[in-house]
């Protein structure tokens, strides 16, 4: 889920377990969402995306569901591991043809369990 | 792969004085973009940049901020007068589109004494 503040949410994860992170947001005229990984020091990195006409996505290893109604994303990561311990944000880009803007969750710490 | 280069990697600067962080966006990308993001806490979008103006600013770049695209391939962003609260990771961003998902550069680490 969402917090503000420095405390982020964290997930525990046991390697090979699969891991799933949620995401809520606001704006309803959004119409493209984005998970990001982000390791210490180093800046975002783009996991997968989806646009507001559908629900699912897949990816490498990686699902993102969208569900409009309720305005939640999730991201599930199948068999966990090591490398995938990191911080996870999703965003919700908005915006115009002169440029959109990404506004980022205060993101989920994943930590992944030997 | 193409990427997004900033420098400096961590600066170090007195309250009060001006700073210049710089980025070099993907070559033929055209819509750029500043996010800091303070230790601990979520990126938070500065501005975007096309079309040699900025198109959009958040609450966050008052007049102290500026951006600038000086050339064909630096993009800049200059506080002019630092404050303790300045401190933070700066990610530069771009992207070849509107509306698709920018690519970050590792960031800056400006640390503000």
């Amino acid at each position: 889920g969402e917090s503000v503040g420095l405390h982020l949410p964290t997930l525990s994860v046991q390697e090979g377990d699969n891991s799933i992170i949620n995401c809520a947001y606001s704006n309803s005229a959004s119409d493209y969402f984005i998970w990001y990984k982000q390791e210490s020091g180093k800046g975002p990195q783009f996991i997968i995306d989806i646009r507001s006409n559908m629900d699912k996505r897949q990816g490498q290893r990686v699902t993102v569901l969208l569900n409009k109604t309720v305005k939640h994303l999730s991201l599930q990561i199948a068999a966990t591991q090591p490398g995938d311990s990191a911080v996870y944000f999703c965003a919700e880009n908005s915006g115009n043809t002169g440029g959109f803007k990404t506004i980022f969750g205060a993101g989920t710490r994943l930590f992944v369990k030997a | 792969e193409p990427e997004v280069t900033q420098t400096p990697s961590h600066q170090v600067t007195q309250m009060g004085q001006e700073v210049i962080l710089r980025c070099v966006p993907i070559s033929n990308h055209l819509y750029f973009y500043w996010y800091r993001q303070i230790l601990g806490q979520k990126v938070e979008f500065l501005v975007s940049f096309y079309n040699n103006e900025i198109s959009e600013k958040s609450e966050i770049f008052d007049d102290q901020f500026s951006v600038e695209r000086p050339d064909g391939s630096n993009f800049t962003l200059k506080i002019r007068s630092t404050k303790l609260e300045d401190s933070a990771m700066y990610f530069c961003a771009s992207t070849i589109a509107a509306g698709v998902d920018p690519y970050f550069g590792p960031g800056t680490r400006l640390t503000v004494t």
